[in-house]
């Protein structure tokens, strides 16, 4: 089963708008990434987080994480069409090394 | 080369044939992870290399599927007696440790069984 869960599945929005997206984990972990995808492509490292962080920033991201409740959310400020791509979490569990991706967000900025 | 190279690119098998993928991590990366991705689904961990330690093959899906590492560097995934439902993305990354973080990807190479 998935550790990582996105929610939405899709978003799409207008130039300009923020995005945000949501991700649900279930164990304990060392850190949780997000990627970029584009069609056809493999994926991009976005931004990292460690268990002991609550916010980072990086650009026009800003990525939250909550250990009590095991979610996180990435925010996409002033989004571009360029922007538009799949977006997925993925989590380092404390038990082993391995990196776990969730289904992934496809997100859609409509210029 | 600069980045994670992996080939080839597409790859278009017969059921039941043997197919070698291939991958070029980024030079001093210790770490090599391999994935798969059916379309428009997230990746499915299947088997990561660190250094000489032995490497962590629990995703792998059947006895089919192997993988080694040669020398620390280059990586060949082969897929044995290939049936329709191996059609998929093979993703490769590298990072310079498991505990490193960032993964660092290749585009994947294609693979379509008929």
């Amino acid at each position: 089963s998935q550790q990582g869960e996105e929610d939405p599945q899709a978003l799409s929005i207008q130039e300009g708008e923020n995005a945000t997206m949501n991700c649900s984990y279930k164990t304990s972990i060392n850190n949780l990434q997000w990627y970029r995808q584009n069609s056809g492509r493999g994926l991009v490292h976005l931004i990292l987080i460690r268990s002991n962080e609550r916010e980072k920033h990086s650009g026009r991201l800003r990525v939250t994480l909550d250990t009590s409740k095991k979610s996180s959310s990435l925010l996409i400020t002033a989004s571009r069409a360029a922007d538009t791509a799949s977006y997925f979490c993925a989590t380092q569990e404390t038990s082993g090394s391995r990196l776990t991706f969730g289904e992934g967000t496809q997100l859609t900025v409509n210029p | 080369g600069a980045g994670v190279s992996q080939s080839p690119s597409n790859k278009v098998t017969e059921k039941g044939k043997d197919v070698e993928l291939r991958c070029d991590p980024i030079s001093g990366h210790t770490a090599l992870y391999w994935y798969r991705q059916s379309l428009g689904q997230g990746l499915e961990f299947l088997i990561y290399f660190q250094g000489n330690s032995a490497p962590d093959k629990s995703g792998l899906p059947s006895d089919r599927f192997s993988a080694e590492r040669t020398g620390g560097s280059v990586s060949t995934l082969t897929i044995q007696r290939t049936q329709q439902e191996d059609s998929a993305v093979y993703l490769c990354a590298s990072s310079l440790t498991v505990l490193a973080g960032a993964l660092h990807f290749g585009n994947g190479t294609r693979l379509t069984v008929t």
